[in-house]
């Protein structure tokens, strides 16, 4: 069956580096794929969709890659800040369902002033 | 805000009990989805809405149910509770059917704690 792994274990950088947070699957291809930022206690929130044929999406400080390949996608936050601080959820949609989307369990960032 | 609202926002129940999750969705968006969040589980599906219509369904318990008014707004139904059941559960919206090429607009939550 589908499964998508994320670190775990929280990230702790400092201020003004460059977070990467890394979302794997396994068992699939999708043609999508989002990530979502999650505060604690609140609903998660949409950042960024990037489609199969697209290597790079950016949004501001943010970076996607998607490597069908690798069955990889890597999120990056550049000049990072304390108020980036949150738990980022990567999402597939599952095969075959195009209405379910399946979360991973998401890596907690903390960006240390 | 994302705009979609979520009423109540904290319910506090015993086992045995039925609640009602409340659910409106964007103005101009046509699927409702359900979401279940716990600590060991992380964001669960649950089930989808289009239009009035189920449109996909995930690993809902037979004590939940859930539909979409003709207004779109949308309930979910918790029966029989257990304290398994105590999570967050979030209500989230978009334009389309298709939730892998739309992103998903997610409301505040409802906090269900069953005692």
């Amino acid at each position: 069956s589908q499964k998508i792994e994320q670190n775990s274990e929280a990230l702790n950088i400092q201020e003004g580096k460059t977070a990467t947070l890394t979302c794997n699957y396994t068992n699939y291809s999708p043609a999508y794929l989002q990530w979502y930022r999650q505060d604690p206690g609140r609903g998660p929130v949409f950042l960024l969709l990037i489609r199969e044929n697209e290597k790079e999406k950016r949004k501001e400080r943010l970076k996607v890659t998607f490597d069908t390949t690798l069955k990889q996608s890597l999120f990056h936050i550049t000049a990072s800040q304390p108020a980036d601080s949150a738990t980022y959820l990567c999402a597939l949609p599952q095969a075959g369902n195009t209405g379910k989307l399946i979360f991973g369990q998401g890596t907690t960032l903390q960006v240390k002033p | 805000d994302s705009g979609v609202t979520q009423t109540p926002k904290h319910l506090i129940t015993a086992t045995g009990q039925r609640v009602t999750l409340r659910c409106s969705p964007r103005s101009g968006d046509l699927s409702v989805y359900w979401y279940q969040q716990s600590l060991d589980q992380g964001l669960q599906f649950l089930i989808q809405y289009y239009n009035g219509e189920e449109r996909a369904k995930g690993n809902i318990l037979e004590r939940f149910s859930a539909q979409q008014f003709p207004d779109l707004h949308s309930e979910l139904n918790l029966s029989s509770l257990e304290l398994g059941d105590s999570a967050l559960y979030f209500c989230a919206s978009s334009v389309e059917a298709d939730s892998y090429s739309y992103e998903q607009y997610f409301g505040p939550g409802t906090r269900l704690t069953v005692t």
